[in-house]
């Protein structure tokens, strides 16, 4: 069946560091998504990037398909960036596949 | 640009009880997709309506159900109520449904089931 892997789970940062999530996906992908859960439950969307390298201040994406990979980078954290990250990937129209997230914990 | 509009926010129920969930797409989305998030897990898709129809449905039993309104707003429907289905249910819109849009999520409506 189709997988979405996400690592590590857990992941502590002191704030000022900076870090890479990884999410690896089990088929060909048409579209994959990366949201930031905040502790009140809300979604952000991150990035849109079925292929390629997208940046948004101190975040960066590249999915690499043919490979079945998407890295989430992060620089120079902020406690508000504490949450969980989800990456979703998308397959056979619309029908989204969640990883089972990665929780990060920045500590001023 | 109003985003993603779910109501109620939060929902106490009964077990055996129904319980109706709303949600308004994103403005100038027609495709409106339901997931479960149960607590310390990724969200789970449900099902997906386009045109009024479901086009695509997740592992989910019967009793989940949904519609959608000819102004793409949607409900799911949850009857005969089990403890299990205590969750954050998320409503997420997008543009077509060829898959190739990003999908946009609402806040979500925490259900709890007593």
């Amino acid at each position: 069946g189709i997988q979405v892997e996400q690592s590590p789970p857990d992941l502590i940062l002191q704030e000022g560091a900076n870090s890479t999530l990884r999410c690896n996906f089990s088929d060909s992908v048409n579209n994959l998504q990366w949201f930031h859960q905040n502790p009140w439950g809300q979604l952000i969307n991150l990035f849109y990037i079925p292929s390629g390298t997208k940046q948004n201040g101190r975040l960066s994406a590249t999915t690499v398909a043919t490979e079945r990979y998407s890295l989430l980078y992060i620089s120079s954290s902020q406690t508000t960036d504490s949450g969980v990250y989800f990456c979703a990937f998308q397959y056979n129209f619309n029908k989204f596949y969640f990883g089972s997230g990665t929780k990060l914990n920045v500590k001023p | 640009d109003a985003g993603v509009t779910q109501s109620p926010t939060h929902l106490i129920k009964t077990r055996g009880q129904q319980v109706t969930l709303r949600c308004s797409p994103k403005s100038g989305h027609d495709t409106v997709s339901w997931y479960q998030q149960a607590l310390g897990q990724g969200p789970q898709f449900i099902f997906q309506y386009y045109e009024e129809e479901e086009r695509q449905r997740g592992n989910f039993p019967d009793r989940f159900s949904g519609h959608q309104f000819p102004n793409y707003s949607s409900e799911l429907n949850v009857n005969a109520l089990l403890l299990g289905d205590s969750a954050l249910y998320l409503c997420a819109s997008s543009l077509g449904r060829t898959g190739n849009q990003p999908q946009h999520f609402g806040d979500g409506t925490r259900l709890s089931i007593l």
